[in-house]
């Protein structure tokens, strides 16, 4: 069965700073990747996807993810946070139409 | 602007009762979902529907039913028979294929009383 391993549940880091959320996923078949931010009590929001072609991929807010496929990653990286950007990050892969398996959640914590 | 809407934001509910949760899209998706959002669990699959009048369960749907009479609506129900229903429910909709990303509501949260 397909899974998603997040590393990592809690990041902090200071304002500035480079960051890394670390992903993993287990998939015996081509997937597509999604990283998503949720900022408390609110949804999901798309923050970049890998569905083919360069495996650096850019998003939105300077984030960006490397697709490796030998490694099965997908880690999410920013080279200077924000203060703002405090949030959850997930890692979700698209194995089969209609079905997102999503990560457990890393809390990005940026202090000042 | 087009989105999606849950509602209500906020909701109350007795031991034994039934509720129901609302989601609209304005998107002209196809497809439409259902999560819930445990501390520490990430996002578990409910129901999805990927077509008007059909939709199948997700990993977790005992204790919950839906239905799909609109391509704009997919509302949830959470049944009595759900013994422990207090979580974020979050509605996702999207166009059909794999590499399609999925819009997301805003969140139910829901507690008993």
């Amino acid at each position: 069965a397909q899974s998603v391993t997040q590393l990592d549940s809690q990041v902090p880091v200071f304002e500035e700073a480079p960051v890394e959320l670390r992903c993993n996923y287990s998939s015996s078949v081509s997937v597509y990747l999604f990283w998503y931010v949720q900022y408390p009590n609110q949804g999901l929001q798309l923050l970049l996807k890998y569905l083919s072609g360069s495996t650096l991929v850019k998003g939105i807010n300077g984030f960006e993810a490397e697709f490796n496929k030998s490694q099965t990653s997908f880690h999410l990286r920013k080279p200077s946070v924000h203060i703002s950007d405090t949030a959850e990050y997930f890692c979700a892969v698209s194995p089969m139409a209609g079905k997102l398996i999503f990560g457990q959640g890393t809390e990005l914590s940026v202090k000042p | 602007d087009g989105g999606i809407t849950q509602s209500p934001k906020y909701l109350f509910r007795k031991e034994g009762q039934n509720v129901t949760l609302s989601c609209e899209q304005n998107l002209n998706h196809d497809a439409m979902y259902w999560y819930r959002q445990d501390p520490g669990q990430g996002l578990r699959l409910i129901y999805y529907s990927q077509i008007v009048n059909d939709f199948q369960k997700g990993d977790i749907a005992e204790g919950y039913s839906v239905s799909r009479e609109k391509k704009e609506s997919f509302p949830l129900t959470v049944t009595s028979a759900q013994k422990n229903p207090t979580a974020f429910y979050l509605c996702a909709s999207s166009m059909p294929g794999l590499n399609q990303p999925q819009h997301f509501g805003d969140g139910t949260r829901l507690s008993i009383l």
